[in-house]
């Protein structure tokens, strides 16, 4: 069964901490897509990142970076030095590939991060 | 001007009571999506259109409805609201199958 994870419920830091967000994943293609999203106090959902299935490399942009590792199903997020602008709920999503043509993103329950400052 | 958009922001309704929420894009995508969130349980696919012509249900769909009036609008229906209806509602729009996909601001439904 597709499934995402995010065993973090609501992680706490002080500022300039760096904080890593668990995402596993279950799937039974070998073509699929990954999503994190963010979604600040103010409700709506704003798009971090897309990775297909094939590319390995992690990412960085500016103060994020994901970690996508295959073998152990997982695509983890990290900021470096967090900002209380940071404080938000995170969600990792997953997308079968297009033979399925369902669209459907499958969301974990996300972890809420709160910064402090 | 933001690309999707949600109305109302939020509603308060009574139970059996009709309700739409609308969401209209200015993406150009031809795929748009209405899903749920409820606390705990992340997000939740209700229906999603591929095209005006092509509508189909998510995991979600028991209680709802939905009209795609043009490629840029697509409404969601609650026939006779009920209060486990009462939830965050999100529309979306995207380009493809696995593109990503983009969220409006969410309307906020309670149902007494």
């Amino acid at each position: 069964a597709q499934k995402v994870t995010q065993a973090q419920t609501e992680i706490s830091v002080v500022e300039k901490e760096d904080v890593t967000l668990d995402c596993v994943y279950e799937t039974r293609d070998t073509t699929y897509y990954l999503f994190w999203y963010k979604q600040p106090p103010s409700g709506e959902l704003v798009f971090l990142i897309r990775r297909n299935s094939f590319d390995e490399q992690n990412e960085i942009s500016g103060r994020y970076s994901w970690n996508f590792q295959k073998s152990t199903s997982s695509f983890n997020f990290t900021i470096t030095a967090s900002q209380v602008v940071d404080s938000a709920v995170y969600f990792c999503a997953l997308s079968e590939g297009a033979a399925y043509n369902t669209d459907k993103l499958i969301f974990g329950t996300g972890t809420r991060l709160q910064v402090f400052p | 001007d933001a690309d999707v958009t949600q109305t109302p922001r939020n509603r308060i309704t009574k139970t059996g009571k009709r309700i739409m929420l609308e969401c209209s894009q200015t993406k150009g995508h031809d795929r748009m999506y209405w899903y749920r969130q409820d606390p705990g349980l992340g997000l939740r696919l209700i229906y999603y259109s591929f095209d005006v012509k092509d509508i189909n249900k998510g995991e979600i769909s028991d209680g709802y409805s939905v009209s795609r009036q043009a490629q840029a609008k697509f409404s969601l229906s609650l026939e006779s609201a009920i209060p486990n209806q009462t939830a965050l509602y999100f529309c979306a729009t995207g380009p493809g199958s696995t593109d990503t996909q983009y969220f409006g601001p969410g309307t906020r439904l309670t149902v007494l």
